[in-house]
C-alpha cells in the first residue's frame, strides 16, 4: 500500500487564486512528522512546511499553512494568494516512527499558476 | 550560513566506470541523507547517516553502492560498474537531528548531482 499518495498529478490554477493540494498517508505509528517540499524546475528541493503528529494547531509558514486532519490521514497543504513563482512540482513526505528516519515521498503534484 | 553543498553538479561516465559523488551537510548537522531522483519522478531513499554510522543500508539499490561519511561531516556515495539505469539526479540533504520536531528534523538539500551513464 502506499504510504504517501498525492491524488493529483497536476493543477492548473489562476494567479492570486488559493489552491490545495491533497496528501494524504498511512501509517499505525503514533509518532510521524510530514513534510511538503516544493521543486522547480532548476531542481531544488525547497522545504516548505512541517507538521508534526503531536502538534496541537495546523503549521503556518508565511503564505503556506497545512491542512492536518489526522483522523482522516490527511495534511493538504494550502498556497494563499499564488503567484507565478509557485510553479512547480510539490511533494509530500513523511517521517514515519522513531526507528526508520528516512522520508517517504509521494509521487508529486505539478502546480502551474496562470497569469 | 552555507548550505548544503554537492559535487560534482553533473558527471558525465561510460558504463562500467566507478564515480564518486561528494556531499557536504551544513555545518552542525549530525544527520545525512542520500536520495535517488530519476526524470519525472520522486524521490528514492538510499541511506541516511547519523554521525558517521549508518545504520540501515537496505536501501542502497545494489552492492555496487556504497556510501560514507567522515569526520560526522562530508559523506560520498560511491557507485562502482556503473549501469545505465544508474542515471538520475542524486540528492544529499541534512538535517540537525534524526528527529524531535520543525527545528531538529527538518532535512534541507543540496542542489544535487546529475549523473548521466552512456
Amino acid at each position: 500500500a502506499q504510504k504517501i499518495t498525492q491524488t493529483q498529478p497536476g493543477m492548473f490554477v489562476q494567479e492570486k487564486e488559493a489552491v490545495t493540494l491533497d496528501c494524504t498517508y498511512d501509517t499505525s505509528d503514533p509518532s510521524y512528522g510530514l513534510f511538503w517540499y516544493k521543486q522547480p524546475s532548476s531542481g531544488e528541493m525547497i522545504f516548505l512546511i512541517y507538521q508534526g503528529s503531536y502538534d496541537q494547531q495546523n503549521a503556518t509558514e508565511g503564505r503556506y499553512s497545512l491542512n492536518f486532519q489526522k483522523a482522516r490521514k490527511s495534511a493538504n497543504l494550502v498556497i494563499s494568494a499564488s503567484q507565478l513563482g509557485d510553479s512547480a512540482m510539490y511533494f509530500c513526505a513523511m517521517r514515519e516512527g522513531r526507528s526508520n528516519y528516512q522520508l517517504i515521498w509521494g509521487a508529486g503534484t505539478k502546480l502551474i499558476i496562470k497569469p | 550560513g552555507a548550505g548544503v553543498s554537492q559535487s560534482p553538479s553533473n558527471k558525465v561516465t561510460e558504463k562500467g566506470k566507478d564515480v564518486e559523488l561528494r556531499c557536504d551537510p551544513i555545518s552542525g548537522h549530525t544527520a545525512l541523507y542520500w536520495y535517488r531522483q530519476s526524470l519525472g519522478q520522486g524521490l528514492e531513499f538510499l541511506i541516511y547517516f547519523q554521525g558517521n554510522s549508518a545504520p540501515d543500508k537496505s536501501g542502497l539499490p545494489s552492492d555496487r553502492f556504497s556510501a560514507e561519511r567522515t569526520g560526522g561531516s562530508v559523506s560520498t556515495l560511491t557507485i562502482q560498474r556503473t549501469q545505465q539505469e544508474d542515471s538520475a539526479v542524486y540528492l544529499c540533504a541534512s538535517s540537525l537531528a534524526l528527529a524531535g520536531g520543525r527545528y531538529q528534523e527538518t532535512q534541507y538539500f543540496g542542489p544535487g548531482t546529475r549523473l548521466l551513464v552512456l
